[in-house]
C-alpha cells in the first residue's frame, strides 16, 4: 500500500514551457485534491474531485487544469508555466474527513 | 479578515516544556477541526481531529476547540526534538474541502 504518489519530485520549468504534475492513490478514495504552498505559507486549495469524471475549482485554479478518468489518478496540467507558478504541490486523497497528501512536487519557473 | 489566523512563528521551546500553538477562525460553516503536522520537505500528515467543542487528548497531545470564541488550540506536552516541525490547523466546509492556517513553525532544543 503507496498511498499517495507524486512525480516528479522536483523540476524546473522556463516560462511559458507546459508540464503535467502526476498524481496516483491506491486506497480506492473517491475525493482527490491538489494544493499549493508557497514559503512560509498554508496550503491553498488548486482544484478537487469528488470522484472520476467530476471536478471543481478550489481557491487558486488560474493556470491550472485537472482531469480524473480514474479513480486512482488525478494529473494537475500546467499550460503556460510563470513565475508565480514556483511552489510546492501536494496532492492528497482523502475517503472520510482524513486527507493523506502525497510528498509534493517542487517545481521551479525560471 | 482573513478567514483562518495563525501565528507563524518561529516558536523555539526547550525540550520538556510545554508547547501552546493557537487559531482563530472567522467562518460559522467550518464542521471539523484539525491539526497536521508537516515536517520538513514532507507532506502534512494529520494529528488530530474534531468536531466539538472541548479537549480531545491523544498521547502528549490535547486538541481543545471554543466554538463560541472560533479558537482552537492544540498543547504538546513534554516536548520532544522529534516534535520540531511546522504545525498547521485546518477546518473542513463542505465536500471535504480544508482550510488550512499559515502554519506555526516549531522547535524543541534538547
Amino acid at each position: 500500500n503507496a498511498g499517495v504518489t507524486q512525480t516528479p519530485k522536483f523540476r524546473i520549468l522556463k516560462i511559458g514551457q507546459s508540464m503535467t504534475l502526476q498524481c496516483a492513490q491506491d486506497m480506492n478514495h473517491n475525493y482527490m485534491y491538489w494544493y499549493r504552498q508557497d514559503p512560509g505559507m498554508g496550503l491553498k486549495l488548486i482544484y478537487y474531485s469528488v470522484g472520476a469524471g467530476i471536478t471543481d475549482k478550489g481557491e487558486v485554479p488560474n493556470g491550472y487544469n485537472v482531469s480524473r478518468s480514474t479513480t486512482e489518478d488525478f494529473p494537475l496540467r500546467l499550460e503556460l508555466a510563470a513565475p508565480s507558478q514556483t511552489s510546492v504541490y501536494f496532492c492528497a486523497s482523502s475517503g472520510t474527513e482524513t486527507q493523506y497528501f502525497g510528498p509534493g512536487t517542487r517545481l521551479l519557473v525560471l | 479578515q482573513k478567514e483562518v489566523e495563525q501565528d507563524p512563528g518561529p516558536l523555539s521551546v526547550p525540550e520538556g516544556a510545554i508547547v501552546s500553538l493557537n487559531c482563530t477562525y472567522s467562518n460559522s460553516a467550518f464542521q471539523y477541526f484539525m491539526w497536521y503536522r508537516q515536517y520538513s520537505r514532507k507532506g502534512p500528515e494529520l494529528l488530530m481531529y474534531t468536531y466539538s467543542s472541548g479537549n480531545k487528548e491523544d498521547g502528549r497531545f490535547t486538541a481543545q476547540v471554543d466554538k463560541s470564541s472560533k479558537y482552537i488550540s492544540l498543547f504538546i506536552r513534554d516536548s520532544q526534538p522529534s516534535d520540531s516541525a511546522t504545525y498547521l490547523c485546518a477546518f473542513i466546509q463542505g465536500a471535504q474541502k480544508l482550510v488550512f492556517g499559515q502554519g506555526t513553525r516549531l522547535t524543541i532544543n534538547p
